[in-house]
């Protein structure tokens, strides 16, 4: 059974960047599968950031794009997500999710999420 | 972007009454590509149809999908009290995912 924990500061200051982990246990990292940062602001619904193929190639929203960087670390089994420049609207609880694959292009596999707050 | 807009936005129903949740895109989604999950509070979405209308692994046959081009359906037989919850439609296309903004499902 896959399971994914987010982990980093749940608290980062305005301007700054905001840096998760996301270690996978019960699977490898390096198998035929995308792993993903889905964000999702209290009360409000669910937005894609960007994913990551054990190879280190990656896709990101149009949207964070600029701000978004998305690495793997394959010896650790453990992917990461910065993103830069934060503002309050960053505020969110930010999900890692496991692309199904087999061409699923759906999440299977999610962590239980992190608070991440933008505040001074 | 492909827009995925959901309705209705809150659903009140009883346990064993059928639902049906809609999603509709702003343009074409392959039917490969169209999801979707439930959301409890303080949980993380859970995986229940992909492709349209395969059921993921562990969902009961209560549940399933239909639709296709920019129209699709979730239907949920006969509810059950633990089946009240969020549901989001998220469909994959040109490297990007993009979800609903949910349909609420309610105890009436």
């Amino acid at each position: 059974q896959v399971q994914l924990q987010e982990s980093g500061p749940g608290l980062v200051k305005p301007s700054g960047t905001l840096s998760l982990t996301c270690a996978v246990s019960g699977g490898s990292i390096s198998s035929s599968n995308w792993w993903s940062w889905v964000r999702q602001p209290p009360g409000k619904g669910l937005e894609w950031i960007g994913e990551i193929y054990h190879s280190a190639t990656t896709n990101y929203n149009p949207s964070l794009k600029s701000r978004v960087t998305i690495s793997v670390d394959k010896s650790k089994n453990q992917f990461s997500l910065k993103l830069s420049s934060v503002t309050a609207a960053d505020t969110a609880v930010y999900y890692c999710a496991r692309e199904g694959g087999g061409n699923s292009a759906s999440f299977d596999y999610w962590g239980q999420g992190t608070l991440v707050t933008v505040s001074s | 972007e492909i827009v995925l807009t959901q309705s209705p936005g809150t659903l009140s129903l009883s346990p064993g009454e059928r639902a049906t949740l809609s999603c509709r895109a702003s343009q074409s989604v392959s039917s490969n590509y169209l999801a979707w999950y439930q959301q409890k509070p303080g949980q993380a979405p859970r995986l229940l149809i992909y492709g349209t209308s395969s059921r993921a692994t562990g969902i009961p046959d209560r549940f399933s999908g239909s639709g296709s081009g920019t129209d699709f359906t979730l239907t949920i037989s006969r509810l059950e009290p633990e089946d009240f919850a969020v549901y989001y439609c998220q469909q994959y296309g040109s490297s990007l995912y993009t979800f609903g903004q949910g349909t609420k499902l309610e105890i009436k």
